[in-house]
């Protein structure tokens, strides 16, 4: 059983169209962090979310901290071909850090 | 900087060999961690060390043993290979979390893809 439990696993959608991945768990986390990863390479940080209910933004990729700071949710506006990736959340508790399963995204022109 | 370096990238084993994973970072780094990643599970923490000198296990230990005996290198060391240990494992590197225990940046390495047979 994952400790943080990642949906969808897989998701294609079109060009143009939104999205939003979710990140849930029933253990509270000192912080959260989204990575993305492309074919044959390790995972890169994109974010890192600290207080509940916090929310931030880049470009358009909108991350999201629940208030009890056991979830969190990835939303993408207007998807392009080069956010196709797999993208993983990560919850941390000092120096432990737990990985969802991962969401495969393809983003098709 | 050259970041996070693993080798080799590729590896086939027969079961029961031996062999060592390598991994070293140039970014004096505390902290330093092993990873397997197999498809529809994700990332699992195999072991961390947050100091020369200093391990501890993660989620998967099993099977794996660490040494940290300097900042840079944290290599990984399978004692008798098993099928079940085929996958992609990634070594990773960071600070240390701060006071309120939030996470730093963890710098991945390009992983190394083992086959045991």
């Amino acid at each position: 059983t994952q400790l943080l439990e990642q949906s969808p696993q897989f998701l294609s959608i079109q060009e143009g169209e939104n999205l939003t991945v979710y990140c849930n768990s029933s253990s509270v986390f000192s912080s959260l962090q989204w990575y993305r990863q492309e074919p044959g390479e390790g995972p890169v940080l994109l974010v890192t979310v600290v207080t509940g209910g916090e929310v931030k933004k880049l470009k358009r990729l909108t991350f999201q901290f629940g208030d009890a700071r056991k979830d969190s949710s990835l939303h993408i506006t207007a998807a392009q071909p080069g956010d196709t990736g797999l993208y993983h959340c990560a919850g941390v508790n000092n120096n432990d850090m737990r990985f969802g399963a991962g969401t495969r995204l393809t983003v098709k022109p | 900087n050259a970041g996070v370096t693993q080798t080799p990238k590729f590896q086939v084993l027969k079961t029961g060999q031996s062999m060592t994973l390598q991994c070293a970072q140039d970014m004096n780094h505390e902290y330093m961690s092993w990873y397997r990643q197999d498809p529809g599970m994700g990332l699992r923490l195999i072991h961390y060390s947050v100091g020369a000198g200093i391990t501890d296990q993660g989620e998967v230990p099993n099977g794996y043993n660490v040494s940290r005996s300097t900042t840079e290198d944290f290599p990984l060391r399978l004692l008798s290979a098993a099928p079940s240990q085929t996958s992609v494992y990634f070594c990773a590197s960071s600070y240390l979390p701060g006071t309120s225990g939030s996470a730093d940046t963890q710098y991945f390495g390009p992983g190394t893809r083992l086959t045991v047979l």
